[in-house]
């Protein structure tokens, strides 16, 4: 059963510092990996998408990698700003189904 | 863009009311999905349809139900609202294109029953 961490839970972090949030998956048959963002009370907004035979994309300031050999995917987001403060949700759908499963989130505090 | 719209943002019904929560998507997309999201446990799956009249259960399907009459609407419907279904409820879909099948969400209901 496929099993999706995100580590850490929560972040603070100053503006302007660099920072990578993780995600581990469990299962390597995926067909994809897609990061999302979600502000308080809101619902989500995909960020990027990575494709099972991709290692990286690149949107602005987020780069987003995927080794699917050792089931780990980090979003990198450059010059942070207080305006990237939300919770950030990595999400896999495995390959024969249609389930997306959900990490839990890693919370970011970007403080001015 | 492709979007997903949810019909209330905010809902507040009582115990034993049958609720119903629409959702609509202008994509032509295939698949949609209804998720509950609940502080400490995350983003649930109470049911999926991948095609018109199609659905299947998620992982928590207890104490709902779903239709899908139409490609574009998938509607979340609950028979006798209980407290303990007070949640945020996320509506998503998305095409099918294999491992370039992208979910886009709607903004979210938040329902309390009281």
């Amino acid at each position: 059963k496929q099993e999706v961490t995100q580590i850490p839970a929560a972040l603070s972090v100053p503006e302007g510092e660099n920072l990578v949030l993780n995600c581990s998956f469990t299962d390597s048959a995926i067909y994809n990996l897609q990061w999302f963002r979600q502000d308080p009370g809101k619902g989500l907004t995909s960020l990027l998408l990575i494709q099972s035979s991709q290692r990286e994309q690149t949107s602005g300031r987020l780069n987003a990698s995927l080794d699917k050999s050792s089931g780990r995917s980090t979003l990198y987001i450059a010059a942070s700003q207080p305006g990237d403060s939300a919770t950030y949700l990595c999400a896999v759908l495995n390959t024969g189904g249609f389930k997306t499963i959900f990490g839990a989130g890693t919370r970011l505090f970007v403080k001015a | 863009d492709v979007k997903v719209t949810q019909s209330s943002r905010y809902l507040v019904k009582r115990t034993g009311e049958k609720v119903f929560l629409e959702c609509v998507q202008d994509m032509d997309h295939e698949n949609m999905f209804w998720y509950r999201q609940d502080p400490g446990l995350g983003l649930r799956l109470i049911y999926f349809s991948y095609d018109v009249k199609m659905k299947e259960k998620g992982d928590i399907p207890e104490g709902y139900s779903v239709s899908r009459e139409k490609k574009e609407r998938f509607s979340l419907i609950l028979e006798s609202a209980s407290t303990n279904q007070t949640s945020m409820y996320l509506c998503a879909s998305s095409p099918v294109r294999r491992m370039n099948t992208e979910a886009f969400f709607g903004q979210g209901t938040r329902l309390t029953v009281v």
